[in-house]
């Protein structure tokens, strides 16, 4: 059974940098066909998708959000991170981890994992 | 950063067909598969509709995928209770960054 489960901090001060963790298990991160992405939710509005990593290294991040986004992977540990700095109260999401199936299909995200609730405030 | 269209709401009674429609452009739907995502009340999203028209196991067929030119549809047919949730479309665009939909509300009244 593939599972993802996103965990990090509750509560984040303004311009401080969020680090969350994705850990997978049910598939290895060094399956070249397969990809992890991370994409998040402010309360009551759409889904952005904010990047994604694969096997290879390989990186793709959102246009608008680039400087301040990195993705990582430990594959021993099954775990993939994603760091954005200079947080600000707009930043308040869900954030959510999702398995890409097949390297190709780079939208193709299943499953999802349950979320994480990231809320900035001082 | 560009986004795909949606309209805010769409509703309907038990049993009938409700339409929801995805714009976008040649750089997103134009030339790549769209995919339809579902999120319950509460819940996470889960894949509805992947390459345009294709339903993953458990999904029932009352839900179908098109797609024409640089727009995508979602039907759904025979409409239920449980299907009162919001999806959304998404895309691949060219720029090399994923793109989601402005995300439609499904009513059943």
């Amino acid at each position: 059974q593939v599972t993802l489960k996103e965990s990090g901090p509750v509560l984040v001060k303004p311009t401080e940098t969020l680090t969350l963790t994705c850990t997978v298990s049910g598939f290895s991160l060094s399956n070249a066909r397969l990809g992890v992405s991370w994409i998040r939710q402010p309360p009551g509005k759409a889904l952005e998708w904010l990047a994604h990593i694969f096997s290879n290294d390989e990186k793709s991040y959102s246009t608008s959000l680039k400087s301040r986004l990195t993705i990582s992977k430990d594959t021993s540990k099954s775990q993939v991170v994603l760091t954005m700095t200079n947080m600000d109260p707009v930043d308040t999401a869900t954030y959510y981890c999702a398995r890409i199936p097949a390297r190709q299909w780079l939208v193709w995200f299943d499953p999802w994992g349950q979320g994480t609730l990231v809320t900035v405030s001082s | 950063q560009s986004v795909l269209t949606q309209p805010p709401s769409a509703s309907g009674t038990p049993g009938q067909r409700v339409t929801i429609s995805c714009s976008g452009s040649s750089s997103n739907i134009g030339s790549n598969y769209v995919y339809w995502y579902q999120q319950l009340p509460g819940t996470a999203p889960k894949l509805l509709i992947y390459r345009n028209n294709q339903r993953p196991s458990g999904v029932p067929d009352r839900f179908s995928g098109s797609k024409s030119g640089t727009s995508a549809s979602l039907a759904i047919s025979g409409l239920r209770s449980e299907d009162e949730a919001n999806y959304y479309c998404a895309a691949w665009d060219d720029s090399l960054s994923a793109l989601f939909g402005t995300g439609t509300k499904v009513t059943v009244l």
